[in-house]
């Protein structure tokens, strides 16, 4: 398997400027996961899906960012529009839920996509 | 709300030092508990995990770590580090029935030969 996929894996911009990051998870996983990597903040959630529906977006910043899961394949996350302070490191993840509740199912991380807002 | 502290943010060590990273967490019911690691340029990778049993838990490259959970601790340890150790280490929590992690703020582990 190819592992979590993410595109494109380094983007810069200018402040304003919309920006869409993609992730293809894992083939049968059904958790994906969409972190944001920062010196000051670490990482940290923004959103995840379970089974193409958004479970928790309460790390969502604000209604800048937007994210979506058309398919079981595939997600994106947009920014519209960007600002300097949203210079980051974006991780997906995905992991398979192992029919119980348990949440210890790893989840593997994608190469990370780095955004520079200028 | 859980949170992950660790406390360590920069460790240099020597070759065949022993290592041992500390990482508490704050949550007061049954946590599953993980070890990431990120060397440069690469994505996070599982070192080992904890969600019951033993609570000496083996990972890969000759990690371990320990859960005491009087402490709220999860503190990784390898008895002799080699230079291809270097790399950040992540700390992660979650609660049964949660799905997504909480990291700790990582460690970044400088190895010189």
């Amino acid at each position: 398997d190819a592992g979590v996929i993410q595109s494109p894996r380094h983007e810069v911009t200018e402040m304003g400027q919309e920006v869409t990051l993609r992730c293809k998870p894992i083939s049968g996983h059904d958790y994906l996961f969409w972190y944001r990597q920062t010196m000051m903040r670490g990482l940290e959630l923004l959103i995840y899906f379970n089974n193409n529906v958004p479970i928790d977006d309460s790390g969502m910043p604000e209604d800048r960012f937007s994210a979506k899961m058309p398919n079981a394949s595939f997600s994106t996350l947009k920014i519209q529009p960007s600002e300097p302070r949203d210079s980051a490191v974006y991780f997906c993840a995905s992991s398979l839920s192992a029919g119980g509740s348990s949440g210890n199912n790893e989840q593997f991380f994608g190469p990370g996509t780095r955004l520079t807002v200028l | 709300a859980q949170s992950v502290s660790q406390h360590n943010h920069h460790v240099i060590l020597s070759e065949a030092a022993s290592l041992e990273l500390g990482c508490n967490y704050s949550y007061g019911g049954t946590v599953n508990l993980f070890w990431y690691v990120q060397y440069p340029g690469q994505h996070l990778q599982l070192l080992l995990k904890y969600f019951s049993g033993d609570p000496l838990v083996k990972g890969i490259k000759g990690f371990e770590a320990e859960f005491i959970k009087s402490k709220f601790s999860f503190n990784l340890r390898k008895p002799s580090v080699q230079w291809s150790d270097t790399a950040e280490y992540f700390c992660a929590v979650n609660a049964p029935g949660r799905r997504a992690l909480t990291f700790g703020s990582g460690t970044r582990l400088q190895v010189q030969p």
